[in-house]
């Protein structure tokens, strides 16, 4: 069975600094793995996708996340936190194309200004 | 594209009645999801379908809960009769039915909540 574990429900940086979000997963086949972001009210946007091409992984609205087999990680990092960045933000992973997705419990992050 | 669209945004209802969600997903896409959110147990899959057939409802939480899916364009969860612990977001999904790692989209949910 597949699992996921985000290490802190909440992370606060302040604007400017650097975000580092940490996912770890657990799989028993090679995974494709999700970051999602969730804005207060609204529903999950895809904000990148692992999907075995390069284990480097650039989202949108500059994140980005490595895929670390060795350390069964996905941690999500944006060089500068911006005040919109504020939001819940979910590790999901899946064993094939069109399984569901398996979430981790979710990471708030605040930013200060 | 209009997104996934989900019906009503917010349901408020008393104990013992019964609720119907609605969604409809992206044109073209073929696999559909109902997830639950909740502060206790996060998000979590109820039932998903592909090419209109139920796959999976083993995340359905007891016999009042029921999913359909009559036509690639709608489908509804239905709670009868609700409680106050089915309160929670409910979000639909769609996605591509292919052999990668399709990208999910969410709908914006239905908020409910079961007095």
């Amino acid at each position: 069975a597949q699992s996921v574990t985000q290490l802190g429900s909440h992370v606060s940086v302040s604007e400017g600094a650097l975000v580092l979000l940490r996912c770890n997963y657990s799989s028993s086949v090679p995974p494709y793995l999700f970051w999602y972001v969730q804005y207060p009210n609204q529903g999950l946007q895809l904000l990148l996708k692992y999907t075995s091409a390069a284990t480097l992984v650039k989202g949108i609205n500059g994140f980005e996340a490595e895929f670390k087999k060795s350390e069964t990680s996905f941690h999500l990092t944006k060089p500068s936190a911006h005040m919109s960045d504020a939001a819940e933000y979910f590790c999901a992973v899946s064993d094939s194309g069109n399984t569901p997705l398996v979430f981790g419990k979710g990471t708030r992050l605040s930013v200060i200004a | 594209d209009a997104g996934v669209i989900q019906s009503p945004r917010h349901e408020v209802t008393e104990m013992g009645q019964e609720v119907t969600l609605r969604c409809k997903p992206i044109s073209g896409h073929n696999s559909l999801f109902w997830y639950r959110q909740t502060m206790m147990r996060g998000l979590e899959l109820l039932i998903y379908f592909n090419n209109n057939v139920p796959i999976d409802d083993s995340g359905m939480p007891e016999d009042r809960f029921s999913a359909k899916m009559p036509n690639a364009s709608f489908s509804t969860l239905k709670i009868q009769p609700s409680e106050p612990r089915d309160s929670a977001v409910y979000f639909c999904a769609s996605s591509r039915l292919a052999g990668g790692p399709e990208t999910q989209y969410f709908g914006p949910g239905t908020r409910l909540l079961v007095l």
